[in-house]
C-alpha cells in the first residue's frame, strides 16, 4: 500500500520542547507531503520532499527522508501551544496517482 | 489567491433521506478535485477523485456518489443515507497534473446521521 504509517499515534511534550514525528511507508514515492490538521478543520498543507531530497527546512519544521529505509519524520521545534495538532504524512508515487493519508500523529503541545 | 468553499458547514439527516455536499474552488482553473471521509480520530478515506468536467474517479463502493458539472464545482451525493455515513467529510483541490502537487483543502462538512 502506498499509504504512510505515522508513529507514534499521540505525543504530549511541553511548549518550548521539540517534537519529532516518524512515517513509513511500502512503495517508491515520487514525493512525501505532510499535512497538519486542528481540531474540527481541513488539512493544512506543511511541507513536501521529493524523493531526490534528504532533508528540508520551512521555519521550525524539519522534514528528513530515507528512501533506503522507506521513512520520514518531521520535526517540530520550540513547540507552542497552538502547535496542537494532528499531523499526517502522505506518500506520493505515480503509480498510485493519488495522496494517501495515514491515521496521523496526534501532538498536543501543554503550555 | 484560490480559495476553496463547502456547504453546509454541518448537517444533521436521518437515515435514508437525500445528501448532497457542495465544493467550489475560486481563483484556479482546471483543478483536480477530491472527496475524502474522515471518522473521528482517524484518518483520511479518499472516496472520489476528478481531473476534468465529467470525469469521476471513484474509490470506495457504496451508496455515495460524485458529479462535476463545472470546472470548479464538485458535489457528493446521495439517494438514501446510511449511519455508517456519519462523518468528517473534506474536499480538496490539486494543481492540474498527476496529483503530486500539494492538496488544499476546505473547511470540511460536518455529517451526522441519525
Amino acid at each position: 500500500s502506498q499509504q504512510g504509517e505515522e508513529d507514534p499515534q499521540a505525543l504530549s511534550i511541553q511548549e518550548g520542547e521539540n517534537a519529532t514525528m516518524n512515517c513509513s511507508y511500502k512503495t517508491s514515492i515520487n514525493n512525501l507531503q505532510w499535512y497538519r490538521q486542528n481540531s474540527g478543520r481541513g488539512l493544512v498543507h506543511l511541507i513536501l520532499i521529493r524523493s531526490n531530497e534528504r532533508e528540508k527546512h520551512s521555519g521550525r519544521l524539519r522534514v528528513t527522508l530515507d528512501t533506503s529505509k522507506k521513512s520520514s519524520s518531521l520535526l517540530i521545534t520550540a513547540s507552542r501551544a497552538a502547535d496542537t495538532a494532528s499531523y499526517f504524512c502522505a506518500p506520493y508515487s505515480t503509480s498510485g496517482s493519488r495522496l494517501t493519508f495515514g491515521e496521523g500523529t496526534q501532538l498536543t503541545v501543554n503550555p | 489567491s484560490q480559495t476553496i468553499h463547502q456547504w453546509p458547514a454541518t448537517l444533521v439527516q436521518p437515515v435514508g433521506s437525500p445528501l448532497s455536499l457542495e465544493c467550489t474552488v475560486e481563483g484556479t482553473s482546471n483543478p483536480n478535485l477530491y472527496w475524502y471521509r474522515q471518522a473521528a480520530g482517524r484518518g483520511l478515506q479518499l472516496l472520489f477523485y476528478s481531473v476534468g468536467i465529467g470525469q469521476i474517479s471513484s474509490e470506495v463502493p457504496q451508496n455515495l456518489s460524485a458529479s462535476r458539472p463545472q470546472d470548479r464545482q464538485f458535489i457528493l451525493s446521495s439517494k438514501k443515507l446510511l449511519l455508517s455515513d456519519s462523518g468528517f467529510y473534506l474536499c480538496a483541490w490539486s494543481a492540474t497534473g498527476h496529483g503530486s502537487y500539494e492538496q488544499y483543502f476546505g473547511p470540511g462538512t460536518r455529517l451526522t446521521v441519525t
